[in-house]
Formats: structure tokens, C-alpha cells, sequence
């Protein structure tokens, strides 16, 4: 069974772009997060979203928004990029909220750099 | 407000040796706590997930417990290998929410 799988691998942008990243949960999972790492530091919460709704928001501008569609793909959209949004964006499902559900799976990440 | 520490933020020592990696957290009000391994420049893999209501899990040469009361979860690695060479991040969900709040990882090289 495929993983998590998220596209592109690597990406580069320029100041003031905008940028998509997409993710595909393990088949059956309805919950998709997508976690910010800097570079030597632990990931940072972005969004959560369950059956297509948000349903968690981290401490992120509004230049960050995220979906989720009706197959549980989602996609990470940020806008007006700054150089401090160059990280490593990991996507995570899990099969759905709470207790043993909650267990998150990781994608390889999407490395974005933007100069 | 959660908050995640793992000490020490770097530890090398020689292959075969048993080792242990600490996590503490500042509220003990959690659903689980779950131990990821990641090696450079890639994503994060899941080690183990310990509920609330658990005191330890084991799979194969690893085995994390949890201290609920205390705030602390180690990670005891038997025998290790220079395979296991890599970052290992340890991750609290709250009782209030369903998104991980991190540590900063331990960095840990195995040495042949």
C-alpha cells in the first residue's frame, strides 16, 4: 500500500510568489495535517483538516490557507512568500481524531526554498 | 501552554551499546505521545505511539514508556547500530486538540 505521498519533492521561489503543495493521505485516512521544519528544529502546526473541514489552525499568517478535497487530498497554499517560509513542509493523515486514530504518518516532505 | 523538551540535543556513542532518549512535556493532559525517527533531509517516520492511558510500548529493539504524572517518555534503543544513526523527535497530542506538538530532536550517531 502506498504511504503518503506528497508533490513536488523540491521547489524554489522567489519573494513575493505563491506556491501549492499537494498531499495524498494512506488510503482510508479522512485526516490530513501539514507541519512546517526548519531547519534543525522540531515541526510547527499548520492546519489540520478532517472530512474536508478545518479543524485546527496553528500560529501561521493569513498567507498560509489549505483544503481539503472530497478524495481527502489536500493542498498547502501559501502567498507572497518571504524568505523565512523556506523549510521542509511535511504532510501527515492519520484514519481519523482521538486516541489511536490520531497516529500520524508522514510524507517525505516538500523542500521549499525561496531566494 | 505545551511545551516539548529532549535532552540532549546530540549524543554519539559506540555501536551495540543500549541507550536511552528522554522527552518531557509541561502538561500532562495528553491523548498519546508518539516517537518519530528522521534521517537528513527527509520526512519523518513513525517509531512508536504510546496512549494516555499506557505506560510503555515495544517494537522490536525499541521500547518507549510513559510517566504521564511526571511529564517524561523515554526512548530505550538495545543494541544499537550504525543504522540507527539519525534524528529522533518525540510528540505529544493535547487533551484539547488533535495536532502534534514537538520537541527538537536528539541527534544520534552510532558509531562502528
Amino acid at each position: 500500500d502506498a504511504g503518503v505521498t506528497q508533490s513536488p519533492t523540491h521547489l524554489i521561489k522567489t519573494r513575493g510568489q505563491h506556491v501549492t503543495l499537494r498531499c495524498s493521505p494512506i488510503s482510508g485516512h479522512k485526516s490530513v495535517s501539514w507541519y512546517q521544519q526548519v531547519l534543525g528544529q522540531g515541526p510547527q502546526f499548520i492546519f489540520q483538516y478532517y472530512e474536508k473541514e478545518e479543524r485546527g489552525r496553528g500560529n501561521f499568517p493569513d498567507r498560509f490557507s489549505a483544503r481539503q478535497f472530497p478524495n481527502y487530498s489536500s493542498e498547502l497554499n501559501v502567498n507572497a512568500l518571504l524568505l523565512g517560509d523556506s523549510a521542509l513542509y511535511l504532510c501527515a493523515s492519520s484514519s481519523g481524531l482521538g486516541g489511536s486514530y490520531n497516529e500520524q504518518f508522514f510524507g517525505p516532505g516538500t523542500r521549499l526554498t525561496v531566494l | 501552554k505545551q511545551e516539548v523538551t529532549q535532552i540532549p540535543a546530540a549524543l554519539s556513542v559506540p555501536e551495540g551499546e543500549n541507550l536511552v532518549l528522554n522527552c518531557s512535556f509541561t502538561d500532562s493532559a495528553i491523548y498519546n505521545l508518539q516517537w518519530f525517527r528522521q534521517d537528513p533531509g527527509k520526512g519523518l517516520t513513525s517509531l512508536l505511539l504510546i496512549q494516555s492511558s499506557q505506560r510503555e510500548q515495544t517494537s522490536g529493539r525499541l521500547n518507549a514508556s510513559l510517566d504521564k504524572s511526571s511529564g517524561r517518555s523515554t526512548l530505550y534503543i538495545a543494541a544499537s547500530q550504525p543504522g540507527d544513526s539519525a534524528t529522533y523527535l518525540c510528540a505529544v497530542t493535547p487533551g484539547s486538540n488533535y495536532q502534534l506538538i514537538w520537541g527538537a530532536g536528539t541527534k544520534l550517531i552510532i558509531k562502528p
